[in-house]
């Protein structure tokens, strides 16, 4: 069954420091691959997708991503985190060319000053 | 507006009661979505219309759950005798056309169903 797996419920970071979100996907088929932020009582934002070609995606906000797909991943890096980057983030494989999103259950993150 | 707009944000009823949510998407945008978001999740497809027409409802998860786009732009999503495991956030979204084909999906705020 499709799925996928976000391993880390909570994360702080120290403001300024390097950040990665970890993310696997289980789907038989090319994964289109979504990073989207939530922030409290806001809709879901997208950072970034993949649908095919470099598989270093780069994002909004300064974010980027690598699809592994030997490791069936696609973490989400950032090399310095900034206090208004604290919120939710979710992983998502479309499954099919419609629109049903698989999405993990997300990370949250929170910013030390 | 620029974005996809649903109303109500907030909405608490009583168990057993009706309660219609209205999305209205990015215009221009022929492809809709409907998700459910419970407290500590992700969300969850319920349904996709392309057009007037329901193209996958695979995530409905009752035949008290249902949803319409009479003129392909709005859509009402409608739950019947509600129970208290329906309170949840409803997401709505839009695309361009598939996002198969590249189309990013845009997300509403969400309605804040909760069920009393």
């Amino acid at each position: 069954a499709q799925s996928v797996t976000q391993p880390d419920i909570h994360i702080t970071v120290s403001e300024g420091a390097s950040l990665e979100l970890r993310c696997n996907y289980s789907y038989g088929a090319t994964p289109y691959l979504f990073w989207y932020v939530q922030s409290p009582g806001q809709g879901l934002q997208l950072l970034l997708k993949y649908f095919s070609g470099d598989t270093l995606v780069q994002g909004i906000k300064g974010f980027e991503a690598e699809f592994k797909r030997s490791q069936s991943s696609f973490n989400l890096r950032k090399p310095s985190v900034h206090w208004s980057d604290a919120a939710e983030y979710f992983c998502a494989v479309l499954i099919g060319s419609q629109g049903n999103l698989i999405f993990g259950k997300g990370t949250k993150l929170s910013v030390k000053p | 507006g620029a974005g996809v707009s649903q109303t109500p944000s907030n909405k608490v009823t009583e168990k057993g009661k009706y309660v219609e949510l209205r999305c209205d998407p990015i215009s221009g945008h022929t492809a809709l979505y409907w998700y459910r978001q419970s407290l500590g999740q992700g969300p969850e497809f319920l349904i996709y219309f392309q057009g007037t027409g329901a193209a996958d409802d695979s995530g409905l998860p009752n035949d008290r759950f249902f949803a319409v786009r009479p003129e392909g732009s709005v859509s009402t999503l409608k739950i019947q005798r509600t129970e208290r495991g329906d309170s949840a956030v409803y997401l709505c979204a839009s695309s361009l056309s598939l996002p198969g084909a590249g189309n990013t999906i845009y997300f509403g705020e969400g309605s804040w169903l909760t069920v009393v």
